[in-house]
């Protein structure tokens, strides 16, 4: 089975500031990667798929890059909003994975 | 606009089985893995399984020996279920929209979630 890695596990950032959530895979998954936004209460919501490409609807701060086993998520100016947890996820092959997640709060 | 509504008991004791349903409501039922997801305090997110509308299916390995996933397409539901449960098992449960496109590059993502379900097991 292929592992996923999420680092941080949490972070602390102010409002304007870049966020880089990293994520790291046990073996080449290609840009088989997604990235979800996860809010206490509420379902997942897909941000990025394929590595890099945004979800329709999906404000343009979010970005996703890498290829291979190494991956980021970035958030250009961090707004209160986007206090959640980040989860990368690989598709490469089942069983689908998930990082452990990366809390991010307001600092 | 596509919605998934899920239901199912929440309190379990150990050695039950968990059992609940999702249904989709406003597209299509054909073309798509309809997905089991959990969520677990220790472990994060993780996937359980799939179906497709044909009944195909795929499990995680981990879970294979217990779990049952199945398809009612004239109601356009799916359902999970879950045996031996233990504390290991108490997770928010989300069933999910599993959609797949493209050739020979292809993506899949799980862009539509029901609501969740919180499963306790206590005895």
């Amino acid at each position: 089975d292929i592992q996923m890695t999420q680092s941080p596990s949490s972070l602390s950032a102010s409002v304007g500031d870049r966020v880089t959530i990293t994520c790291q895979a046990s073996q080449d998954i290609s840009d088989y990667l997604n990235w979800y936004q996860k809010k206490p209460g509420k379902a997942p919501k897909l941000l990025i798929y394929g590595a890099s490409h945004l979800e329709t609807g999906v404000p343009p701060r979010f970005s996703g890059g890498g290829s291979g086993t190494d991956f980021t998520f970035i958030i250009t100016s961090l707004q209160p909003e986007d206090i959640a947890t980040y989860y990368c996820q690989q598709y490469e092959s089942l069983p689908y994975a998930f990082g452990q997640g990366t809390k991010l709060e307001i600092k | 606009q596509v919605q998934l509504q899920q239901w199912g008991a929440g309190l379990l004791k150990p050695s039950e089985t968990l059992s609940l349903t999702c249904a989709v409501y406003g597209g299509s039922f054909s073309n798509y893995y309809w997905t089991w997801i959990r969520q677990t305090p220790g472990k994060g997110l993780e996937w359980i399984g799939e179906i497709n509308h044909s009944g195909s299916t795929n499990c995680h390995p981990s879970l294979k020996s217990r779990v049952t996933i199945s398809v009612d397409t004239s109601k356009n539901q799916f359902s999970l279920k879950l045996s031996s449960v233990t504390a290991a098992d108490m997770a928010v449960y989300y069933c999910a929209r599993g959609r797949v496109w493209g050739d020979p590059y292809f993506y899949f993502v799980m862009d539509v979630w029901g609501q969740g379900t919180t499963v306790i097991v206590s005895s």
